[in-house]
């Protein structure tokens, strides 16, 4: 069964870092690509970066670039999100998802709350 | 304009059927994507439900009813979830998704309410 579960949320003032963790089991990790996506209160779903499996490939959301920072460890089955300058419109649930396969869909994680707030 | 649009709401009534669209921006061509659908409940993550692209290309998540299936309408350049025999669990937020230009791209959700 393929579980993935984040770790690492909390609160934060403005400007500060947090380092989210995703914790991977019940599938080759290493062979996918893994992302963050977010969710804003009450809001819709915003993709904030994705690697590929060998972590050669690596793409930001535009709101992210420059401050976020996406890595994993297939040694550790792990996905990490460095989170820097974080501001207030960064608060969300920071949920951590696997790609799709052609014969497996979209799996996500139970999701990690970042508030930032002074 | 948004590269995926979605309804933000749409009610429909028990038993019946409900069409949820996901309209891809002019320029984009729908036939060269797979279209992804994803339920969200309140204080839940989302969980997928299916992938189209056509009838050869499609993927049913696992456990998930047969009654939830995908679709494209190719003069509208768009995705379409369709739910039969609607129940009051159907109750819950869709959202679509496509990769796109090296992301992950959403439609900003349909909230379906089942009365």
């Amino acid at each position: 069964e393929v579980q993935l579960v984040e770790s690492g949320g909390g609160l934060v003032t403005p400007g500060g870092s947090l380092r989210l963790s995703c914790a991977a089991s019940g599938f080759a990790f290493s062979i996918y690509s893994m992302n963050w996506v977010r969710q804003a209160p009450g809001k819709g779903l915003e993709w904030v970066s994705s690697i590929s499996g060998g972590g050669s490939y690596i793409y930001y959301a535009d709101s992210v670039k420059g401050r976020f920072t996406i890595s994993r460890d297939n040694a550790k089955d792990s996905l990490y999100l460095q989170m820097n300058s974080l501001r207030a419109d960064d608060t969300a649930v920071y949920y951590c998802a696997r790609d799709p396969s052609d014969s497996s869909g979209v799996y996500w994680g139970q999701g990690t709350l970042v508030t930032v707030s002074s | 304009q948004a590269v995926l649009t979605q309804p933000a709401s749409l009610s429909a009534s028990p038993g019946a059927s409900a069409s949820l669209t996901c309209t891809l921006r002019s320029g984009i061509n729908i036939a060269t994507y797979r279209i992804y659908w994803c339920q969200q409940k309140p204080g839940s993550p989302p969980q997928y439900l299916l992938r189209y692209k056509s009838d050869s290309d499609k993927h049913q998540g696992s456990g998930v009813p047969s009654r939830f299936s995908g679709s494209k309408d190719a003069s509208a350049n768009a995705g379409i979830l369709l739910i039969s025999g609607l129940q009051s669990e159907d109750e819950a937020d869709y959202y679509c998704m496509i990769w796109h230009n090296n992301a992950w791209v959403f439609g900003g959700g349909t909230k379906l309410t089942v009365l």
